[in-house]
């Protein structure tokens, strides 16, 4: 079946750690995007990219970064520059045009001890 | 700047009662609107969409919305709530920019549904 999937599904990380959250899909789409969600806030967007090697800054994207060199992976990585970590993290991916729908995977926590 | 509000927190309902989740936006232009669902530690599931054409829209579960374009809203109903329906909903609205499809989401809206 096609789909996206995030792993790890939890994940915990000392202060000062870099730490990557991986987002695969198999839906041919050409767009995939990086929320963030906290309670309370809805979602934030990260990062999108719409072709392989491109990528664009979203809402919140500092302390954060992407890389797009497959078209099925868009990882993100969660810097020591983030100053507040701790979240449900949302990868999401849609054709390139479309009407909007998105398709997200089952989301990755992050917890900063 | 286009924006998305709900205005409940949460919303309580009895199950067999209709529900109401409420949804205004701010957009220029005409929106594309759409409503997810999500469960706990979950992702989100889509429910429906308004791109144009008639005004109540249906979707997955029972679920329909009705867009009303003078009052900048986009409310999502249910007929007959079951307590399955209880979960975390969200608005959302779609504005081509760029060649890019970004959604602007509502903070959401907590359904519970009492036996």
């Amino acid at each position: 079946d096609g789909g996206i999937t995030q792993s790890p599904k939890y994940l915990f990380r000392k202060e000062g750690q870099n730490v990557t959250l991986s987002c695969e899909q198999n839906l041919n789409h050409d767009a995939m995007y990086w929320y963030r969600q906290d309670p309370g806030q809805g979602l934030r967007l990260i990062y999108y990219s719409q072709i392989v090697n491109d990528f664009q800054k979203g809402d919140i994207a500092e302390g954060y970064s992407v890389s797009r060199e497959k078209k099925e992976s868009f990882p993100l990585t969660v810097t020591s520059a983030q100053k507040n970590p701790t979240a449900f993290y949302l990868c999401a991916s849609t054709e390139a045009v479309g009407t909007g729908e998105l398709f997200f995977g089952e989301g990755s926590r992050l917890t900063v001890l | 700047a286009q924006s998305v509000a709900q205005p409940e927190d949460q919303v309580n309902v009895a199950e067999g009662n209709p529900l109401t989740v409420k949804c205004t936006y701010s957009v220029s232009g005409n929106p594309y609107l759409f409503w997810y669902v999500q469960y706990p530690n979950r992702g989100l599931q889509f429910l429906l969409k308004y791109i144009t054409g008639d005004n109540l829209v249906k979707g997955s579960y029972g679920f329909e919305a009705e867009f009303n374009k003078s009052q900048t809203s986009f409310h999502l109903k249910k007929p007959s709530a079951l307590v399955s329906d209880s979960a975390l909903y969200f608005c959302a609205v779609f504005r081509p920019s760029g060649g890019y499809n970004k959604l602007i989401f509502g903070a959401g809206t907590r359904l519970a549904v009492h036996p």
